[in-house]
């Protein structure tokens, strides 16, 4: 069966280190998504991309990057973690941005 | 913020009672989206509803859209204790944007 996968589902990191979430979705999905979750703020877009190649900035961007070099993947990479980043990771994908299947999430600690 | 924001943001109903959510956005859409989450879960796409709908229904789901006062509402009818969850009012667009959600919890 079609799926999104995360991995790790658990990490723990230091302050200053470059961390990568990765993500990975059999549906042959152009547009990927990847959210943050924070008590009291919901889900906030950090990064999308429509397609390969293609990558976008969102809302809370600042500190991220992500880079698409095929349909299926889509890492997201902490370019020098901070502990303001600790929070829940949600990789999401779909043809439209109507309906988005969501993967189980990276729960990330930055000590 | 451009977030939709959901009313109450806490809600605990009895199984068997009705349960509603508010919505509110401040602006324009192409639709509006509802999502569940269970605990420490991803999330699930519930029930989209077009700027040009009025109203939808989805087994015991049934959403409302009210343009002109920019706001939509979420009922789900005979609740069960499998509905115990947060429910987010998403707009939808160039990208998804979430509210802060209704955390509904259901009793037996």
């Amino acid at each position: 069966d079609a799926e999104i996968t995360q991995s790790p589902r658990h990490k723990i990191t230091e302050t200053g280190r470059q961390v990568t979430l990765a993500c990975h979705q059999t549906w042959n999905h152009n547009n990927m998504f990847w959210y943050r979750q924070d008590l009291g703020h919901g889900l906030r877009l950090i990064h999308y991309s429509y397609g390969v190649q293609d990558t976008n900035k969102g809302e809370v961007s600042d500190g991220y990057s992500v880079s698409r070099s095929n349909t299926e993947d889509l890492p997201l990479t902490l370019e020098s973690a901070a502990s303001s980043q600790t929070s829940v990771y949600f990789c999401a994908s779909g043809f439209s941005t109507d309906t988005q299947y969501f993967g189980p999430g990276t729960r990330l600690t930055v000590l | 913020s451009q977030q939709g924001e959901e009313d109450p943001q806490a809600l605990s109903i009895q199984e068997g009672e009705n349960a509603t959510m508010n919505c509110s956005y401040k602006t324009s859409i192409n639709n509006l989206q509802w999502y569940r989450q269970n605990s420490g879960r991803g999330l699930v796409h519930l029930i989209l509803i077009r700027s040009n709908e009025r109203e939808k229904h989805s087994g015991r789901l049934r959403v409302t859209l009210d343009t002109s006062k920019k706001s939509s509402s979420l009922l789900i009818t005979a609740s069960r204790a499998a509905d115990t969850a947060s429910y987010f009012c998403v707009r939808g667009g160039t990208a998804l944007i979430f509210g802060k959600g209704t955390t509904l919890s259901v009793s037996s």
